[in-house]
Formats: structure tokens, sequence, C-alpha cells
């Protein structure tokens, strides 16, 4: 069973803060993906990271994959409140099977 | 496009009985996969298909079964409801293993 753990499982800054979540694995996956999640919505695709060592920038957001395609961090620069959500990591596999993460409840307050 | 459809948007159900769950994917899309994400939790991968047949599954007992239409829709159906089936259900259509789009879900309540 490939299992995704993140963390911090609950994260509360105040704006303008930055901040780094972790999601770890003992697998290898073929890419990671990373979402946000409104409550009452479903996730919403942030970006996806294929290749080790691959970093990707959205606008405050980064994310780095791991050498080793076991691991990713997202990291948010000068935090908004509208970044408040829950972000959701997932790898997949050659066979397009999403496997997530249980999540870090990101709120920033004012 | 009005993306990802999902219905009903909320259920109440009572124990033992059966629940179906309607999946609308985004247009052009022929891959549907159905997520079930408890409350605290990331989704969980119930099964996927794709032309007409279930292509993966993940770790669900046979309670939980599907269906996709030739117009690509889909259902998902469960039987013997248990108050654990208490969730979000959350079903995702993609191109082929394309980017994966959501829909907002059904919230179960099984009573």
């Amino acid at each position: 069973t490939q299992l995704l753990e993140q963390s911090p499982q609950f994260l509360s800054i105040q704006e303008g803060e930055n901040l780094t979540v972790y999601c770890n694995s003992s697998s290898v996956f073929s890419s990671l993906q990373w979402y946000r999640q409104e409550p009452g919505e479903g996730p919403v695709l942030l970006v996806t990271v294929v290749t080790g060592g691959e970093v990707k920038k959205l606008k405050r957001l980064t994310f780095q994959f791991g050498d080793a395609r076991k691991d990713s961090s997202l990291h948010i620069t000068a935090a908004q409140p509208g970044d408040t959500g829950l972000y959701l990591c997932a790898g997949v596999t050659n066979a397009g099977k999403s496997t997530f993460g249980d999540g870090t409840t990101l709120t920033v307050k004012p | 496009d009005a993306g990802v459809t999902q219905s009903p948007t909320h259920l109440i159900k009572t124990r033992g009985q059966q629940v179906t769950l309607r999946c609308s994917p985004k247009s052009g899309h022929d891959t549907v996969s159905w997520y079930q994400q408890a409350l605290g939790q990331g989704p969980q991968f119930i099964f996927q298909y794709y032309e007409e047949e279930e292509r993966q599954r993940g770790n669900f007992p046979d309670r939980f079964s599907g269906h996709q239409f030739p117009n690509y829709s889909s259902e998902l159906n469960v039987n013997a409801l248990l108050l654990g089936d208490s969730a979000l259900y959350l079903c995702a259509s993609s191109l082929a293993t394309g980017e994966a789009f959501f829909g907002q879900g059904t919230r179960l309540t099984v009573v």
C-alpha cells in the first residue's frame, strides 16, 4: 500500500508570514500533484511535478519534488487570508491512480 | 462548459439502505474516478471507469459498485449502508491519465 504523509496537519499563521508544508512517502511515484480544497468544494489542482528535483513556481507558491520522487514540499511566501484551505498532495502511478495524503489545513489570519 | 457535476449534493440514508450517486464528466473527458473523503482525511480512491469498464479499484468492499454509460457519465452504488460510509463522495474526470477535474461532491450521511 502506498501511503503519503503530510505535515503539519494543521497550521495557523498571520497574514504576511511564510510557510512550508511537506508530503512524504516511502514509495516512488511517476508524478506528484498538489491540490487546494475549500469547504464544500472538490479539490482543485494547483500543480503537477514530474521530474526529480523539479521546482515549479505559481505566483507566491513554490513546489519542489524530491530528487528520489518520493517527497515534495509546498512553500507559500507572504501568506494571505485567501490562501486559507486544505492543501492535499497526491502521488500518481504510471497507471494514473492517485493516492492522496490527509492534507494540511491552513488558516491565515488577517 | 459545466465542468464535473455531481448529484445529489446532499443525501441522508438509513443503515442497510442502498444509494446511487451520479456524475457527469467534464466535456470531452472519457475517464471517471470515484473517491471517498471522510471528515478530516484526504480522498480515498474507490475505482476508475474507462470505456464503460472498471479499470482500477481501490481497497473498498464489493458493496461499492459502479457503472459508466456510453456518454461517459457514471454512477456509484453502495449497498447495505453502514454508519462508516458517511462521507463526501467525489467524482473526478480526466482524459486518459491527464489532469483530473473534481466535482463538488455528494455529502452522504448514514443514520
